[in-house]
């Protein structure tokens, strides 16, 4: 499975959109990318996932790349729940063994 | 949607002594589940996977005397910690997969802090 690259850590302004990046540049064909998120002392919740089209849902928004080396997470207007810990997982369908990243830590601001 | 349930979310315990926690899939059917730890400001770590009717698999480095696993049914498994010390103290959090549709997400658990005096 694809190792996956995020910043560190972000900061957003409430009410604006929050972009954050992953880079997997050695996904193969057949594996999707996943978003979930880590809110402090909860299991991680899902957010979106896809595996060549950009998708939205009632959360965010995931930008692929054409060569889906990277992706984008957007998040279209923050909130201070939105406070947390991001991360983004490639894998191939139908394996369930996530492994998980540094992620990235966003912190939105009032 | 698919619920994963863990219990207890947390537990205070003696040095020495053993400690079960259990994931249950609510309404869906996991025949395999997944073991996390987490220590503070700390990315999740997979310790293991649980198969249902079957020994579980152990990542590299993880005990498997030390931490046993049991996937006695569809709907549940169970993680024991045995003869805790306070190094074993950690955020502990499951996992399981909503059956076969291809690219479906898995779901996880609240978590379990464990914490081991």
């Amino acid at each position: 499975d694809a190792k996956t690259t995020q910043p560190t850590s972000m900061d957003c302004a409430e009410g604006r959109a929050a972009n954050l990046p992953c880079n997997h540049s050695t996904i193969s064909g057949n594996e999707y990318v996943y978003w979930y998120r880590q809110i402090h002392s909860q299991g991680p919740q899902y957010i979106i996932h896809g595996l060549k089209n950009n998708e939205t849902n009632e959360m965010a928004s995931l930008i692929i790349t054409e060569d889906r080396k990277s992706s984008t997470l957007i998040l279209p207007h923050a909130t201070l729940r939105d406070t947390a810990v991001y991360y983004c997982i490639a894998l191939t369908s139908g394996t369930y063994k996530y492994i998980f990243g540094t992620g990235t830590r966003l912190k939105v601001l009032a | 949607g698919a619920v994963v349930s863990q219990h207890p979310s947390w537990v205070i315990c003696k040095s020495g002594t053993s400690v079960k926690i259990e994931c249950r899939s609510l309404d869906f059917q996991a025949t395999t589940m997944f073991w996390y730890r987490q220590f503070p400001k700390q990315s999740l770590m997979l310790m293991a996977t649980s198969n249902e009717g079957s020994k579980a698999t152990y990542e590299q480095g993880v005990e498997k005397d030390k931490f046993l696993i049991n996937h006695a049914s569809l709907t549940l498994s169970t993680l024991t910690v045995t003869s805790a010390h306070p190094e074993d103290s950690s955020f502990y959090i499951c996992s399981a997969p909503p059956g076969q549709r291809k690219g479906w997400p898995q779901h996880f658990g609240d978590g379990t802090r464990l914490s081991i005096l």
